[in-house]
């Protein structure tokens, strides 16, 4: 079946330092590939999204390649936000499941002044 | 634009009782999501409902649990009979369209259950 395998966390950075979140998946056929944020006491905000092999997404200064051969879409930013603080999740919708989406554990991220 | 809205966003039900979670799509929605978020874990589908139809419920529980989307009114997430290990937070999405894996899905805040 579907899943999605994201990097342990905590992490922890310094403002103004490179972040990078890796993602890796496994999927029937051609997913579409989402990262989702989830700031305290809230709901998930889509991040960006990619739908077919070699995309990137960006928003807000963040990127994620859809790469098939590695089978990965890794989070980056170059430079982090005290604001970006948040819970990072990676997210699958598989074309054989109704759209419905496979998270990752989630990362979180605390960025320090 | 009002988003996708839930209530109640916190629930404390004693075990044994019954826990009832409704959600509003976004206005123009007619497909909403339910997934579920227990502690340290990331979220897990339950069930996806276009209008008056259940379209899968791979993710629900066998017993106790079951959803309905209604023509008119929100969403209901019903529990029954709680254990502690229902204790979550469960979140609603909804899109406008929806069976393709490249339609976004808006969550809502999100409903967090206490089963003591």
């Amino acid at each position: 079946g579907d899943s999605v395998t994201q990097m342990e966390g905590p992490v922890t950075l310094s403002e103004e330092a490179f972040l990078t979140i890796n993602c890796t998946y496994t999927a029937t056929g051609y997913p579409s590939l989402f990262w989702y944020v989830q700031y305290p006491g809230e709901g998930l905000q889509l991040l960006l999204k990619a739908t077919k092999a070699d995309d990137k997404g960006s928003n807000k200064g963040f990127e994620a390649t859809y790469r098939k051969e590695t089978t990965s879409f890794h989070l980056e930013k170059g430079s982090v936000q005290v604001s970006d603080s948040a819970v990072y999740f990676c997210a699958l919708s598989s074309g054989t499941s109704y759209g419905k989406l496979t998270f990752g554990q989630g990362t979180i991220l605390t960025v320090h002044p | 634009n009002a988003g996708v809205m839930q209530n109640p966003r916190h629930l404390v039900r004693r075990r044994g009782q019954e826990a009832r979670l409704r959600c509003s799509p976004m206005k123009g929605h007619s497909h909403v999501y339910w997934y579920r978020q227990l502690p340290e874990e990331g979220l897990k589908f339950m069930v996806y409902l276009q209008k008056e139809n259940i379209i899968d419920e791979s993710g629900m529980p066998k017993e106790r649990f079951s959803a309905e989307f209604p023509k008119e009114g929100p969403s209901i997430l019903r529990i029954q009979q709680v254990v502690r290990g229902d204790s979550a937070a469960y979140f609603c999405a909804s899109s406008p369209s929806g069976g393709a894996s490249s339609y976004e899905q808006y969550f809502g805040p999100g409903t967090r259950l206490t089963v003591t």
